[in-house]
This record gives C-alpha cells, sequence and structure tokens, in this order.
C-alpha cells in the first residue's frame, strides 16, 4: 500500500512570495491533516478534512493561509504572503477506522519550508 | 483544552539497556486515545504504540510497552532492548480523531 505523498520535499521563499504544497493521501482514507512542525516543537494541527469538507480550521491563519481538497483526494495547502516565522515542517496526514477503534493517522514525509 | 507535556527534551541510553520517556497530558473527556509516535531524522512520523483510556491493560508492542495511569494522567513509554535505530524524536499524542501533540523528547542510543 503507498503511503502518503507530498511535494516538493523543500522549498525556499523570500518573504512575501507565495508557496503551494500538495498532498495525496493513501488511497481510500476520508480524513485528511495539515500540521505545522516548527523545529523543536510538535506538531500543530491547521486543518482538518472529512472528504472535500472542512472539519476544524481554528488554528488556520486564514489572513494568509488557505487549503481545499477538491473531489476529496488530494489537497494544496497554500501560504501568501509568505512570513519569516512560516519556517517550518508542513506535514500531510491521511486516516482510515480500525475496527471499533479511532483514526490512525498515516503521515506523509513532509515539505521544509523556509522563508528567507 | 487539551494539552500533552514531555518535560524531557532529551534522552540518551546504552545500546541494549531500558529507557523510559514520560508524558503528562490533561483533558476532559471521559474516552479518548493515547499514541508515541516516532519521528526518525527523515521526518516521517510513525505510529509506535496506542493506549485507549478505558482499557486498564497497558499496551505492549514488541519492544515497547506503556505505563498508562489515569488517575495521574501519565502515560509513560517504556523502550527495551534499545537499538540503534531506535534514535529518533519520540512524541507523545492525545486525542481521537483530532490530535493534540507534545513537544517531543529526542531519544539517542549510543553504541
Amino acid at each position: 500500500e503507498a503511503g502518503v505523498a507530498q511535494s516538493p520535499r523543500y522549498k525556499i521563499i523570500e518573504k512575501r512570495q507565495s508557496v503551494a504544497f500538495w498532498c495525496n493521501p493513501i488511497s481510500g482514507h476520508a480524513t485528511l491533516y495539515w500540521y505545522q512542525q516548527i523545529l523543536g516543537q510538535g506538531p500543530k494541527l491547521l486543518i482538518q478534512f472529512q472528504n472535500n469538507g472542512v472539519v476544524d480550521d481554528s488554528q488556520l491563519p486564514k489572513d494568509r493561509f488557505s487549503a481545499e481538497r477538491l473531489k476529496g483526494v488530494d489537497s494544496t495547502l497554500k501560504i501568501q504572503p509568505a512570513k519569516l516565522e512560516d519556517s517550518a515542517v508542513y506535514l500531510c496526514a491521511s486516516s482510515g477506522r480500525l475496527a471499533g477503534g479511532p483514526l490512525e493517522q498515516y503521515f506523509g514525509p513532509g515539505t521544509r519550508l523556509t522563508v528567507t | 483544552a487539551q494539552t500533552v507535556t514531555q518535560s524531557q527534551p532529551e534522552m540518551s541510553v546504552q545500546e541494549a539497556e531500558t529507557v523510559t520517556l514520560s508524558c503528562t497530558y490533561d483533558t476532559s473527556e471521559s474516552n479518548y486515545y493515547l499514541f508515541w509516535y516516532k519521528q526518525p531524522p527523515s521526518r516521517q512520523m510513525i505510529l509506535v504504540i496506542r493506549q485507549e483510556a478505558y482499557k486498564q491493560q497497558n499496551a505492549t508492542e514488541n519492544r515497547f510497552s506503556v505505563n498508562f495511569q489515569k488517575a495521574a494522567k501519565s502515560f509513560s513509554l517504556k523502550i527495551s532492548d534499545s537499538q540503534l535505530g531506535d534514535t529518533a524524536m519520540y512524541f507523545c499524542a492525545l486525542g481521537g480523531n483530532k490530535l493534540v501533540f507534545g513537544a517531543g523528547t529526542i531519544l539517542r542510543v549510543k553504541s
């Protein structure tokens, strides 16, 4: 079974520029998550999708961040304009329900963003 | 609000020895799950072990086991017979469909 795919793996941009990240979840997983992981910290949830609908975006800085999941499969996360403090690893995860259990999350390799 | 605290920023252990990573949490939920995730230097997060809060029996997965103390809201990870491949950042996480992560503990296994 193929894992969660993300691209690009690395991105360097200047502040005030725009950037987009792409995620392809595990086939059949209805739930998709975007996390921001700042160096030395744990991942922080930015947005959660269930199919193509948003379940939780309470921690998404909506003035500069946007995300979409068209057709309930792939997802893109965009930052416009970027700030220095956006330098982080952006992790995508997807989940499918275990029998009688919670949604176990599977993570992609992440995109390391450096804003200069 | 749910919170997770990992008070050990870094730990080291000799190969083949046992090490315990600490985690405390806070939640008002009665039914929840606790997880330990491993993040090697390549950055891909991998689930190590999972504990359902309603189960009293501590979860085990091969060399990995947990000590779940519900009243104390404590969830520690014990790694037995440590191997060089266990070197990674370990995150404790709380939740169900949505996870809250701790800040992580860097574990270094020395030969």
